[in-house]
């Protein structure tokens, strides 16, 4: 059973575009929500990542939508640059701390100039 | 680096052969992780010890051994592997098991079984 569904798979944007990439879930114990960036040869790292108390988070070049009513979270992306081609994972955890997060299956986003 | 770090970085194996895999983190981070990432399940958690305890096993193959000697080590023992096992192996770690101060990943072990 998936717990967070992410799509798009792939996305191709040209540079200067935003790029969305969209997550939901239905475990409405998930209270913490992560973004990871995946360039190739390198583990995911944190990039972004929201409670459910806010609706929008900023940082940088980077937006974290989320809509608690629907369930649903989405990373943006502005400006977008060749350099943040890379694959996206979305995340969500539980506040009991019981169990680990759980990773959507990635976008693999190119940005092209 | 990322403070989580993997050896050796590739590794082509016979099916016959054992190898083991080494993570080390010396962030002082308690739960260690086991992912197997492939096409087809780009982030498939395959054990998690928190405070040197294996806490989470999902169903995976006893082909792969994991062991956890101290919070700061983790490995991941291999034997008889079948060629759809290549795959890269990534090590996370957390301080925390829920990763809500993040999960550090290293940059993975490169598999390969012929």
């Amino acid at each position: 059973q998936q717990q967070v569904k992410q799509s798009p798979q792939s996305l191709i944007v040209q540079k200067g575009g935003i790029p969305i990439i969209n997550c939901a879930y239905e475990n409405t114990a998930f209270d913490y929500f992560p973004w990871y960036q995946q360039f190739p040869g390198k583990g995911p790292a944190l990039l972004i990542a929201i409670r459910p108390d806010v609706s929008e988070k900023k940082e940088g070049r980077f937006t974290i939508s989320f809509n608690k009513s629907a369930k649903q979270f989405s990373l943006h992306i502005m400006d977008s640059q060749p350099g943040d081609s890379a694959t996206y994972f979305c995340a969500a955890s539980e506040g009991s701390g019981n169990t680990p997060l759980v990773f959507g299956k990635g976008t693999r986003l190119s940005v092209i100039a | 680096e990322t403070g989580v770090t993997q050896t050796p970085r590739h590794l082509v194996m016979g099916m016959t052969n054992k190898k083991s895999l080494k993570c080390e983190q010396h962030l002082g981070h308690n739960a260690m992780y086991w992912y197997k990432q492939s096409a087809k399940k780009p982030l498939e958690l395959m054990f998690v010890y928190n405070f040197k305890e294996q806490t989470e096993n999902n169903s995976v193959p006893s082909r792969f051994s994991p062991e956890c000697p101290n919070s700061s080590h983790l490995f991941l023992h291999l034997h008889t592997l079948q060629p759809e096992d290549s795959a890269l192996y990534l090590c996370a770690s957390s301080q925390g098991y829920s990763g809500r101060y993040g999960y550090t990943f290293g940059s993975g072990t490169r598999l390969t079984v012929v």
